[in-house]
């Protein structure tokens, strides 16, 4: 049963560390994309790949957060420093151009 | 802003019971997509309509689709207390499938 993985599940750190989440994508899939997801915000759109490159980021506070696809199994969401306000539900999605999306269960970020 | 935003924010229902929420966005689209989302879990896919396409169903879901009003609707049909969630609606930003979500309806379905 092909599913979207992500880790950790769970993080909770202190300001200033640097947390990075990781994705495998499904197989095949052609597009990643990472969310955030907030009670006050919603959901947020934080990076998009396609074919491995990096589309668009725009959403993504470029000062401390990266995300990367070194490979097709993998995509990598890094916060360097982590700050109290990046406490979310991050999630990474995949799929093909013109369909559905499949998600992760999410890893849930607490920055004390 | 976001593109897709769903009325209403929260609805309560008893098990039997229909639910609709609806769905109105901005710009242009060449389709439309609800997801559903467990408390604590991932969004899974419910029905994706395309353009063209005014109405679809799914086992118990109905959505239909007004671009003269840039509105869609969701119907869920005699609900059950599993289908408690939050139901959201995204539409592709761009070619490439970008999805932007709205803010998600809010569903209680009680026993």
């Amino acid at each position: 049963d092909a599913r979207v993985t992500q880790t950790p599940r769970h993080k909770v750190t202190e300001m200033g560390q640097e947390v990075t989440m990781r994705c495998q994508p499904i197989l095949g899939h052609n597009t990643v994309f990472w969310y955030r997801q907030t009670m006050m915000q919603g959901l947020e759109l934080l990076a998009y790949f396609r074919n491995r490159a990096p589309l668009d980021d725009s959403g993504m506070p470029k000062d401390r957060f990266s995300a990367e696809m070194p490979d097709a199994t993998l995509a990598t969401l890094k916060i360097q420093p982590s700050e109290p306000r990046d406490s979310a539900v991050y999630f990474c999605a995949s799929g093909l151009d013109t369909g559905e999306l499949f998600f992760g269960e999410g890893s849930r970020l607490t920055v004390l | 802003s976001q593109q897709g935003e769903e009325d209403p924010q929260a609805l309560s229902i008893q098990e039997g019971e229909n639910a609709t929420m609806n769905c109105s966005y901005k710009t242009s689209i060449n389709n439309l997509q609800w997801y559903r989302q467990n408390s604590g879990r991932g969004l899974v896919h419910l029905i994706l309509i395309r353009s063209n396409e005014r109405e679809k169903h799914s086992g118990r879901l109905r959505v239909t689709l007004d671009t003269s009003k840039k509105s869609s609707s969701l119907l869920i049909t005699a609900s059950r207390a599993a289908d408690t969630a939050s139901y959201f609606c995204a539409t592709p930003k761009a070619a490439g499938n970008k999805l932007t979500f709205g803010g998600g309806t809010r569903v209680l379905v009680k026993p």
